[in-house]
């Protein structure tokens, strides 16, 4: 099983403030198979990146994804209100997906 | 469109089984792997397992937390994923998630196993 790592646990930024979110992998993950995934409180997660670096549809350009092998990065270039929530990492490359614990982004 | 939607969640005693149903519309359903994600109380996901479009065999994949007491099922016909929960556990309380592909999530469904 493929573990992921994601650090800062928490995040504790002010809006128009810039968000960078790690997420680390035990062995190297296809960038095929990367995704990040966004849960405000009380409501189901939504999809923001997949294949490492792609938006979703309807995904804001100030969230960008980036990385390789083992160690992948989600920005937010700018916090907007709505942007204060969980982030969790996923990888589909092994046959048994996994997520990473998520990060915290909190005013 | 796209829609997914859980049904099947409520209270359980521990031991019973109960089947979760994902239904589904607005995307090709039979090109897509279907997955399923629980989230216990205050917790972070967990993925459960998932199931492979027929093309690829309709194979399904179970997290070890959870093997050789849920499995995963399909009909194409219908664009309803299933998962059938046995001998469930006060841990197994969660809220289920049925996701296709990688990122049509649904809204959850309640399970408590008290």
């Amino acid at each position: 099983e493929i573990v992921l790592t994601q650090f800062p646990g928490t995040l504790s930024l002010s809006p128009g403030e810039r968000a960078t979110l790690s997420c680390r992998a035990s062995q190297s993950v296809n960038s095929k198979f990367l995704a990040w995934h966004q849960q405000r409180p009380g409501q189901a997660p939504r999809l923001l990146i997949y294949e490492t670096s792609t938006r979703a549809t309807g995904i804001p350009d100030r969230f960008s994804g980036s990385g390789s092998g083992t160690d992948f990065t989600l920005t937010i270039s700018r916090l907007e209100p709505e942007d204060f929530a969980v982030y969790y990492c996923q990888q589909y490359d092994s046959s048994l997906y996994t997520f990473g614990q998520g990060t915290k982004v909190e005013i | 469109e796209v829609q997914v939607v859980e049904s099947g969640g409520g209270l359980v005693q521990p031991g019973r089984s109960l089947r979760l149903s994902c239904t589904t519309s607005g995307f090709s359903f039979g090109d897509y792997a279907m997955s399923w994600v629980r989230q216990a109380p205050g917790k972070g996901l967990e993925w459960v397992g998932r199931i492979t479009r027929k093309f690829y065999g309709g194979t399904a994949e179970i997290a070890a937390s959870v093997k050789g007491r849920f499995t995963i099922s399909r009909d194409d016909s219908k664009s309803i994923a299933y998962l059938q929960m046995n001998s469930l556990q006060t841990e197994d309380t969660a809220v289920y998630y049925c996701v296709g592909a990688v990122g049509y999530w649904g809204r959850g469904t309640l399970v408590t196993v008290s």
